[in-house]
């Protein structure tokens, strides 16, 4: 089964900030890597697909990064919405694995 | 809009056994591959069950495989998981969700529903 790490596993950030997240692959997948957003009591909302494509909707704030076992999504300013926990996933085949979280707190 | 909304969650015993429901509306379900995601309290997420359009194909992960049973009736725009011999750490959100436009990617998701194992 391929594990995805996400560092780190929460993060304090003020408005305006610029924040990145990390996520590893155990193996190589190529660019099969997703963001997804949840906001509390929330269902999550996919970000980003194919490591750096934006998914229809989402602010141009959000982007991802990477290839092979190393990934990245940076919030370039934060707005109030952002703060949320966000979780990164494989999408190079079955088991299906999520990262196991990033939460984004307010400093 | 596309829209998923769970049913089917509550309290039930160890050992018991529970049917989620999943109804899909605003979209063509039958063109789309079905997931089931949980999620236990204050923890990740977990894919737990993948059926394609038909049917034809179907997935589990190790953690309920032999326990839970996918379905679906295109018919009746309607997802389902049957889940046997539950067990305490099977208490999560349960969340349908819906393939995106990428394989193996979810968008968009249910509001979900709860399951609670517990004496």
């Amino acid at each position: 089964d391929i594990q995805v790490t996400q560092s780190p596993s929460s993060v304090s950030a003020s408005v305006g900030d610029r924040v990145t997240i990390t996520c590893r692959a155990s193996q190589g997948i190529s660019y099969s890597l997703a963001w997804y957003q949840q906001r509390p009591g929330r269902a999550p909302r996919l970000l980003i697909y194919a490591a750096s494509r934006l998914q229809s909707g989402v602010p141009s704030r959000f982007s991802g990064s990477g290839s092979g076992t190393d990934f990245t999504l940076t919030i370039s300013s934060l707005q109030p919405e952002d703060f949320a926990t966000y979780y990164c996933q494989q999408a190079n085949g079955f088991p299906i694995t999520f990262g196991q979280g990033t939460r984004l707190e307010i400093k | 809009q596309v829209q998923l909304v769970e049913f089917g969650g509550g309290l039930v015993k160890p050992g018991g056994s529970l049917r989620l429901s999943c109804a899909a509306s605003g979209f063509t379900f039958s063109d789309y591959y079905m997931s089931w995601i949980r999620q236990a309290p204050g923890k990740g997420l977990e894919w737990i069950s993948y059926i394609s359009n038909t049917g034809s194909s179907i997935y589990y992960a190790d953690s309920v495989k032999g326990r839970f049973t996918i379905s679906r009736d295109n018919a009746k725009n309607s997802l389902y998981l049957q889940m046997n011999s539950l067990r305490a750490e099977d208490t999560a959100v349960y969340y349908c969700a819906r393939e995106s436009v990428v394989t193996y990617l979810f968008d968009p998701w249910g509001q979900g529903t709860l399951v609670t194992v517990s004496s």
